[in-house]
């Protein structure tokens, strides 16, 4: 079956700290889709980063980076010298290559930033 | 590129009665759209998937004769609550795929519905 877990259900840290928000997921395809989605108070989904299960490579962009592993099943997003500005709920999703339609979203992680 | 609008953006109704909501991508044509159901500090659920020109495909426990899927062209579908309650107070959040595209979803900015 597939599941995504966000462990993590709130965060709360002094701006300029860098946070890192897990999410592990599980998945019978050997091909899937991961995604991180930023939702800020406005309420609107912000695509951040859509990655496939063949590349492992760690992504950086800007303060944003992503770690995926797939020996542990994860994809863990680190955001560096955080800003007030990055306060938001945070997700982590997963498709898989048989469905690509169906989005399947963990149950989030709120992030505060405090100045 | 790739914007997706919904309207309204909020939304109060009397219990009873019905309310449509409209998802539109504004630059680009769907062939597919999603529609997202989000509680109070919850995750998003799939309520449904529709193609343009077909039926929405329902997921498991919705119903699909209360909340109605119309996409009636490229850039355009609506989701209307029928004889509403209480608990179908929710954020309604859609979704569009670009025509000829496999992964990506844009989502819209979604509607706050409240149901008194």
């Amino acid at each position: 079956a597939q599941k995504v877990t966000q462990a993590q259900t709130e965060i709360s840290v002094v701006e300029k700290e860098d946070v890192t928000l897990d999410c592990v997921y599980e998945t019978r395809d050997t091909t899937y889709y991961l995604f991180w989605y930023k939702q800020p108070p406005s309420g609107e989904l912000v695509f951040l980063i859509r990655r496939n299960s063949f590349d492992e490579q760690n992504e950086i962009s800007g303060r944003y980076s992503w770690n995926f592993q797939k020996s542990t099943s994860s994809f863990n997003f680190t955001i560096t010298a955080s800003q007030v500005v990055d306060s938001a709920v945070y997700f982590c999703a997963l498709s898989e290559a048989r469905n690509t339609d169906k989005l399947i979203f963990g149950t989030g992680t709120r992030l505060q930033v405090f100045p | 590129g790739a914007v997706v609008s919904q309207h309204p953006s909020r939304v109060i109704c009397k219990s009873g009665t019905s309310v449509k909501i409209e998802c539109r991508s504004l630059d680009f044509q769907a062939t597919t759209m999603f529609w997202y159901r989000q509680f109070p500090k919850q995750s998003l659920m799939l309520m449904a998937t529709s193609n343009e020109g077909s039926k929405a495909t329902y997921e498991q426990g919705v119903e699909k004769d209360k909340f109605l899927i119309n996409h009636a062209s490229l850039t355009l579908s609506t989701l209307t609550v029928t004889s509403a309650h209480p608990e179908d107070s929710s954020f309604y959040i859609c979704s569009a795929r670009p025509a000829g595209d496999s992964y990506e979803q844009y989502f819209g900015p979604g509607t706050r519905l409240t149901v008194t």
